[in-house]
C-alpha cells in the first residue's frame, strides 16, 4: 500500500506474555520511528531507525522493550513480560524529510 | 529538557467560526523545530507544518495559519471559517537540533469539535 502499515491493529494479551508489533514503512523511507500514545495524551518517542541501525533508542522505557529493522525496511517492536502499564496505542512512522512523519494507524495493545 | 504545553484540552465551536489553538514550548536550544499534527477520528496522525527557530514569519495555507512568536515561546494555530471536517485532535510538537529533528516531543493535544 501507499501508507505506513501496522499489524496487528489490535492485540489483547495477558500480563507476562511476549508481544511483537510489526511496521511496514512507506517504500523508500529510510527513517522509521516508534511512538507510544496513551489515552488522552500525545505520542511519546520510543526509538528511531536510520536504515538498519537504531540511531536513538533513548525513549524505550526499560529493557523489556526492543526493536529491530534487520533489512532497513520492516520493523518489529518486541515487548517481553508485558505489564498492564504497557497498554497503549503503538504508532509507527516513516519519513524522508526532517520532522515530516507519515504515521500508521497504530497497534492498540491491551494487557489484561 | 524540552516541553510542549497545550493548555486547551477541548474546544467546541460552531461551523464557520474562527478558532485558535494555543501552543507554548520550552527548550534550552537556540536551534529547534516546531510542528503541528492533526489526528482525526481514524487515528492516523497527519503532518501539517514545520517551522525552524530562525524563521518567525507567519504562515498561511488556505484556511490554516500559524503564528510563531519566540518572545513568548508560542506557536499558535488558527483555523479560519472552521468546518465539521476540521474536528480532530491537534498536536503541537518540538524537536531540538541536537537530535536533528528526529525525536519529537508532543504536547497533550487539543480536541477540536466543530458543530454544524
Amino acid at each position: 500500500g501507499a501508507g505506513v502499515s501496522q499489524t496487528p491493529s489490535n492485540k489483547v494479551t495477558e500480563k507476562g506474555k511476549y508481544v511483537e508489533l510489526r511496521c511496514d514503512p512507506i517504500s523508500g523511507h529510510t527513517a522509521l520511528y516508534w511512538y507510544r500514545q496513551s489515552l488522552g495524551q500525545g505520542p511519546e518517542f520510543l526509538i528511531y531507525f536510520q536504515g538498519t541501525g537504531a540511531a536513538d533508542d533513548s525513549g524505550l522505557p526499560n529493557d523489556r522493550f526492543f526493536a529491530v529493522r534487520p533489512e532497513g525496511s520492516v520493523s518489529t517492536l518486541k515487548i517481553q513480560r508485558t505489564e498492564r502499564g504497557d497498554s497503549a496505542v503503538y504508532l509507527c512512522a516513516s519519513s524522508l524529510q526532517l520532522g515530516e512523519l507519515f504515521f500508521g494507524e497504530g497497534s492498540r495493545l491491551t494487557v489484561l | 529538557a524540552q516541553k510542549v504545553t497545550q493548555a486547551q484540552t477541548e474546544i467546541s465551536v460552531v461551523e464557520k467560526e474562527d478558532v485558535t489553538l494555543d501552543c507554548v514550548y520550552e527548550t534550552r536550544d537556540t536551534t529547534y523545530y516546531l510542528f503541528w499534527y492533526k489526528q482525526p477520528p481514524s487515528g492516523e496522525l497527519v503532518f501539517l507544518i514545520r517551522r525552524n527557530s530562525f524563521d518567525e514569519q507567519n504562515e498561511i495555507s488556505g484556511r490554516y495559519s500559524w503564528n510563531f512568536q519566540k518572545s513568548t515561546s508560542s506557536f499558535n494555530f488558527t483555523i479560519t471559517a472552521s468546518q465539521v471536517v476540521d474536528s480532530a485532535v491537534y498536536f503541537c510538537a518540538l524537536s531540538e537540533a541536537d537530535n536533528a529533528g528526529n525525536m519529537l516531543t508532543f504536547g497533550g493535544g487539543t480536541r477540536l469539535m466543530v458543530k454544524p
